[in-house]
């Protein structure tokens, strides 16, 4: 079974700063996707953005980036110029390529970005 | 670009009651995922259509039933419901299976009283 998780219950920093983060995960797969969701406090899921677990290259949407480290089963999400817009619950969730396709979602982040 | 609908957006019933929600996907997707997110808590998988037949089954209760019909849209139906079953539910829909994106919809807010 796929495992995901996200060690940061709560982040906070100041708008315009740079912000990672964190997400690791469990699996035996070796084709998969990753995805970055934000939830703001509407409560809707948005897809941040999404890896392809056999592409090299990292994965970049306008400031929210990843850095996929494959070997390490890590999926670290960078958001950079942060907006007070930015502030949300942030999920990192897996799928794999082939099987069952439902989303296993980490705890999330809770991210706050202060004026 | 139109979105995930879904209705109602809010729902209050009280304990051993029905609560039937709906699910439209997004034109030309075929794949339905249902979704429960408890308070404080990330979305647990439901279950899942494709195609009008299910995929994937995850931790539905068996009080809870749903179905996709011909024009894609899906219902989840929960019975007997309890106070457990307070929560916000997501449906979220996809151009078939294989790790494409799924798009959720806004959400049903259940509250079972």
């Amino acid at each position: 079974a796929q495992t995901v998780t996200q060690s940061q219950p709560e982040m906070s920093v100041q708008e315009a700063e740079t912000v990672t983060l964190s997400c690791t995960y469990d699996t035996s797969e070796n084709n998969y996707y990753l995805f970055w969701y934000k939830q703001p406090p509407s409560r809707q899921m948005i897809l941040v953005i999404r890896q392809e677990a056999y592409k090299q290259q990292n994965a970049t949407e306008n400031r929210f980036s990843v850095n996929f480290q494959k070997a390490a089963k890590s999926f670290s999400l960078k958001i950079s110029d942060s907006q007070l817009g930015d502030t949300a619950m942030y999920f990192c969730a897996f799928i794999p390529f082939q099987g069952a396709q439902k989303l296993v979602f980490g705890q999330g982040t809770r991210l706050t970005i202060n004026p | 670009a139109a979105g995930v609908i879904q209705s109602p957006r809010h729902l209050i019933k009280e304990k051993r009651e029905t609560a039937t929600l709906k699910c439209y996907p997004i034109p030309r997707h075929d794949t339905v995922y249902w979704y429960q997110q408890g308070p404080g808590q990330d979305p647990q998988f439901l279950i899942s259509f494709y195609e009008k037949m299910q995929s994937d089954k995850g931790s539905i209760p068996d009080r809870f039933s749903a179905q996709q019909f011909s024009d894609y849209h899906s219902e989840l139906n929960m019975s007997s419901l309890e106070l457990g079953d307070s929560a916000l539910y997501f449906c979220a829909s996809s151009p078939g299976l294989a790790g494409h994106e799924q798009y959720f919809g806004p959400g049903t807010r259940l509250t079972v009283t």
